[in-house]
């Protein structure tokens, strides 16, 4: 069965150090996102991707973030200058289908710790 | 802003009873409902569907209900089996193919 993966599955880093999750899509999936759960918390909705151009954000996705797709498999989101409250699971997910039952598939989830 | 909320943050049922896990929405522009399931160090893998045009959808042992007037829809797992232990999500499709996220149920199957 075709998955998403994502790396690495847990990163700790510096306050203030910029940090780039990776993950690979599943190949004839047209929209990517980026979704993250803080401890404890519910999943959260950070961006959709598609057409090598954001479609969707939410608040939570300031000037911090950014995504890219940098070749044709990649899928990337950076976070410069990380702060503490960045420390949470971040998942990454990819659907078909552009909306009506839009199913989508997660990978496994990068953890980021920021100390 | 709570769009989609699951007001009960954990539940325990015994093996081969029914689970009920519920989920409230205020969001009456979402057009898809849908159900994950979440186990400990893997992302949420989808489970079951239902359009906001639909009242019921069964797939094996599992069902959900959507009730639109009431903005509730609730998922019925039977027989429960250990297996499905785990934490379901409750998510919403609405513009913009984003999916909104309740706060997940803990669902505890015992032998």
């Amino acid at each position: 069965e075709p998955e998403v993966t994502q790396t690495p599955s847990h990163q700790v880093t510096q306050m203030g150090q910029e940090v780039i999750l990776r993950c690979v899509p599943i190949s004839n999936h047209l929209y990517f996102y980026w979704y993250r759960q803080i401890l404890g918390q519910k999943v959260e909705f950070l961006v959709s991707f598609y057409n090598n151009e954001i479609s969707e954000k939410s608040e939570i996705f300031d000037d911090q973030f950014s995504v890219e797709r940098p070749d044709g498999s990649n899928f990337t989101l950076k976070i410069r200058s990380t702060k503490l409250e960045d420390s949470a699971m971040y998942f990454c997910a990819s659907s078909r289908r552009t909306g009506g039952n839009n199913v989508l598939t997660f990978g496994a989830g990068s953890r980021l710790t920021v100390l | 802003d709570q769009q989609v909320k699951q007001n009960s943050p954990s539940l325990s049922v015994q093996e081969g009873r029914i689970s009920i896990l519920n989920c409230d929405y205020t969001n009456s522009m979402f057009d898809y409902f849908l159900w994950y399931k979440k186990y400990p160090a893997e992302g949420p893998t989808f489970l079951i569907s239902i359009s906001s045009i639909k009242d019921k959808n069964e797939d094996g042992r599992f069902t959900v209900f959507l009730n639109k007037s009431a903005k509730h829809l609730s998922l019925h797992i039977v027989p429960s089996q250990p297996g499905d232990s785990a934490v379901y999500f409750c998510a919403a499709e609405g513009a913009g193919n984003m999916l909104t996220f309740g706060g997940g149920t803990r669902l505890m199957v015992k032998p």
